[in-house]
C-alpha cells in the first residue's frame, strides 16, 4: 500500500487568506485526487490532479478557488484561496494504488476564521 | 450520483452482528469499503469488482450484486474496534475516482 503524508496537518487561518496543502506519495503513482470532508460529513471530490496538464474538477468547484499542481509522479499541491469560514474542513490527498485501491493521507484540518 | 447507504447508524452489543447497506442508481464497475475512525483518515477495507463474489474475513465480509447495483457489507460477532463510520464508495468505470456515500455511523458497546 502507498504511504501518503500530508503538510501541514492543521491550520488556522484567517478568512481572505489563502493556504497551499502538501501531498507527498512514497512511490509513483498514476492517479492522484484531493477530498473534502466538512465535519461529520461524507468524502466530496474536488479535483483529480493530473501529471504535466491541469486539474480536473468536479462540478461546484473551480481552479481559482482551488488551484492544484501536480509537478511529478509523487506530489501534488492544493491551495484554498480567499479563505472564508465555510472553507473549514478536513482536505485529504489519495492516491489509486495497485488493483484499484484507492488509499487516503491523514488529511489536513482546516480551520477559518 | 452519491450512493446510499443504509443504515444511517446502529448501536451493537459486543458480538453481535450488523448488515450494511450500499445501492446506487446507475451501473457499477466496482464498490469499496471503508471504515473511518474520530479524527483519523478513512481506511480501506476491501473492493468488490463485478461479478457479484463475496470477499473477505471470517468477521467482516461483502457482498456484490452488479445486477441490482448494491453492495453489502457484513460484520458478525461485532468487537468495540469496529466502531467507526463506515463509508461504501462506487466506481463507475475502472480508474475513475470513487464517490462516497453519507457513511453509517456504528458504535459496539460493552
Amino acid at each position: 500500500s502507498a504511504v501518503i503524508s500530508q503538510k501541514p496537518s492543521r491550520d488556522i487561518c484567517q478568512r481572505g487568506t489563502s493556504l497551499t496543502i502538501q501531498c507527498q506519495v512514497d512511490s509513483q503513482v498514476t492517479m492522484m485526487f484531493w477530498y473534502r470532508q466538512q465535519p461529520g460529513q461524507s468524502l466530496t471530490l474536488i479535483a483529480t490532479a493530473n501529471q504535466g496538464s491541469e486539474a480536473t474538477y468536479e462540478s461546484g468547484f473551480v481552479i481559482d478557488k482551488f488551484p492544484i499542481s501536480r509537478p511529478n509522479l509523487t506530489f501534488s499541491t492544493l491551495t484554498v484561496s480567499n479563505m472564508s469560514p465555510e472553507d473549514s474542513s478536513i482536505y485529504l490527498c489519495s492516491v489509486l494504488g495497485e488493483q484499484e485501491t484507492q488509499y487516503f493521507g491523514p488529511g489536513t484540518r482546516l480551520l477559518v476564521l | 450520483q452519491q450512493p446510499v447507504q443504509s443504515p444511517q447508524a446502529v448501536i451493537l452489543r459486543e458480538g453481535e452482528d450488523a448488515v450494511i447497506n450500499c445501492s446506487s442508481s446507475k451501473a457499477l464497475y466496482s464498490v469499496h469499503w471503508y471504515r473511518q475512525k474520530h479524527g483519523e483518515a478513512p481506511v480501506f477495507l476491501m473492493i468488490l469488482l463485478k461479478g457479484g463474489e463475496q470477499k473477505g474475513h471470517e468477521k467482516i465480509s461483502a457482498s456484490f450484486n452488479e445486477k441490482k447495483q448494491q453492495s453489502s457489507l457484513y460484520l458478525t460477532a461485532s468487537q468495540l474496534s469496529y466502531s467507526g463510520t463506515y463509508f461504501c464508495g462506487t466506481e463507475g468505470a475502472g480508474n475513475t475516482p470513487l464517490v462516497f456515500g453519507k457513511g453509517t455511523r456504528l458504535s459496539v458497546i460493552a
